[in-house]
């Protein structure tokens, strides 16, 4: 077990790019969920898998931001003509449920800087 | 909706002193509570969870937390801090149905040798 991994850990890019984001979870974890995390705040649901499927979304993410999760396994989220509020820290978490518990591990976050 | 509340922005102690952080929440039901870490530039560690049972869990590195549901706290303790402690720290509740966390706004500590 590897733990969470996301790819890349830094992004600078200027406004108006687009960027991708890659988040791979423990393997076997059903669920996936993506936050934001801006300066000196704490971090902020995005979206959410259940294993392909995309079953909540925030009202955060507008409609410059995708994610997907191909075959239930790796995510990506995609932001499209950046723009300056875009910069933070993006963490991707992932858990498997059970009967008694769902605890979700989180990866090392991207943190992006647009200029 | 539910929210969680960290009253304390940043705290400093002596290394070897006692430390408490506070968290209060907001939730209809019984919450399913979290305490994570965050090093500078760094992901989200899990120090301990509480889902149900005993009020007083146990977790990583000597930290403990106690859930009051009369006070709707989830306190975060360690008896004696270490300088590697040194970080920010986020209380988290479970919300709706999709199990998404949400987060206070953090404390952030700092130990003076």
């Amino acid at each position: 077990d590897t733990g969470v991994s996301q790819d890349p850990r830094h992004k600078i890019t200027k406004r108006g790019q687009n960027v991708t984001f890659r988040c791979d979870p423990i393997s076997e974890h059903n669920r996936l969920y993506w936050y934001r995390q801006t300066l000196g705040q704490g971090p902020e649901f995005l979206t959410y898998f259940q294993n392909e499927a995309q079953l909540e979304k925030s009202r955060l993410l507008s409609d410059r931001f995708s994610a997907e999760r191909p075959k239930g396994s790796f995510s990506t989220l995609e932001i499209q003509r950046t723009e300056q509020g875009d910069s933070a820290m993006y963490l991707c978490a992932s858990s498997f449920r059970d009967l008694t518990t769902d605890t979700q591990y989180f990866g090392p976050g991207t943190r992006l800087t647009v200029l | 909706a539910q929210s969680v509340t960290q009253p304390d922005i940043h705290i400093t102690v002596s290394e070897g002193a006692s430390l408490e952080l506070r968290c209060n929440y907001s939730y209809g039901a019984t919450p399913y509570l979290f305490w994570y870490v965050q090093s500078p530039g760094q992901g989200l560690q899990l120090l301990l969870k509480y889902f149900s049972g005993d009020t007083l869990v146990q977790g990583i590195k000597g930290f403990e937390a106690e859930f009051k549901r009369s006070q709707s706290s989830f306190n975060l303790r360690k008896p004696s801090v270490h300088w590697s402690d040194a970080a920010e720290y986020f209380c988290a509740v479970v919300g709706g149905a999709t199990n998404k966390l949400i987060f206070g706004t953090g404390t952030l500590l700092a130990v003076q040798p």
